[in-house]
C-alpha cells in the first residue's frame, strides 16, 4: 500500500481566520494529489487537482481565490482555506496519486474536520 | 455523476462472506472498477481493483461479470471492523482522472 498523512486532523477557529491544511505522501512521490470536501452523511465531492510545480484545477462552483491550492513538492500539497465562514464547517480529505503495475490508485489521508466558529 | 449504482444498506452476520454488488452497466472498455470502502470520520481506503479478471488480494476478492456490467465485492470472513461504507467507482486509466464517488453501500456487520 501507500502511505498519506493529513496535518492538522481537526481545527478549530474563529470566523474570518485562514486555516492550512497540509497532505503528505509518506513513502511515495505523487505529482497529482486532489482535495474532497465531505459533509455529513454525505459522499465526498472533489473540490480541486493539484499537480506538482502548476496551478491546481478547480472543479465547477468551489472558488479558487478561497481555497488555495499548493503543490510545490512531489510529497506536499496545501490546502488554505481563506476567511473561513462557519458554511466551510466540513471533513476535507486528500488523496495522492501512485502509479504501480501499469495503472493508478489513489491513496486518501486520515481526513481533517474543520470547524469555523 | 458516478457510473456506478449500488444498494445503500446491507447486514452480514460476523464471520461470515460479505458479497457487495455493484452495477456499471455502461462501463466503457478502458474503464476499470475500483472499490474503496470509509469507516467513519477516517479517509477512504483503498481495497482492490480491475479490469476484466477476478482479482484477489489480502483483503478481498473482486469477481466482474464476463460483460462487466457488474462486479461484486467480496469479504471473505466478515469482522466487525468491517463495518463502513463501501465505494464501487469506475474510471478510465488515463492519467489525472479523478474518482466520482457515489452514495455507496452502508455494510453493517452484526455480532
Amino acid at each position: 500500500g501507500a502511505v498519506v498523512s493529513q496535518h492538522p486532523s481537526w481545527v478549530i477557529c474563529k470566523s474570518g481566520t485562514s486555516v492550512k491544511i497540509e497532505c503528505r505522501s509518506l513513502d511515495f512521490q505523487a505529482t497529482t494529489m486532489f482535495w474532497y470536501r465531505q459533509f455529513p452523511k454525505q459522499s465526498l465531492m472533489l473540490m480541486a487537482t493539484s499537480n506538482e510545480g502548476s496551478k491546481a484545477t478547480y472543479e465547477q462552483g468551489v472558488e479558487k481565490d478561497k481555497f488555495l491550492i499548493n503543490h510545490a513538492s512531489l510529497t506536499l500539497s496545501t490546502l488554505t482555506v481563506t476567511s473561513a465562514h462557519p458554511e466551510d464547517s466540513s471533513f476535507y480529505i486528500c488523496s495522492a496519486r501512485k502509479l504501480a503495475g501499469g495503472t493508478d490508485t489513489q491513496y486518501f489521508g486520515p481526513g481533517t474536520r474543520l470547524t469555523v466558529l | 455523476d458516478a457510473k456506478t449504482t449500488q444498494p445503500t444498506s446491507m447486514d452480514c452476520a460476523e464471520g461470515r462472506a460479505a458479497n457487495l454488488p455493484c452495477n456499471h452497466s455502461t462501463i466503457s472498455g478502458n474503464e476499470y472498477v475500483y472499490w474503496y470502502r470509509q469507516i467513519h470520520s477516517q479517509g477512504p481506503q483503498y481495497i482492490i481493483h480491475g479490469l476484466k479478471n477476478n482479482e484477489t488480494n489480502e483483503m478481498a476478492s473482486l469477481i466482474i461479470t464476463e460483460d462487466r456490467k457488474s462486479s461484486t465485492l467480496i469479504l471473505p470472513h466478515a469482522t466487525l471492523r468491517d463495518t463502513a461504507v463501501y465505494y464501487c467507482i469506475v474510471r478510465t486509466d488515463n492519467y489525472g482522472q479523478n474518482f466520482v464517488f457515489g452514495p455507496g453501500t452502508r455494510l453493517s456487520v452484526l455480532p
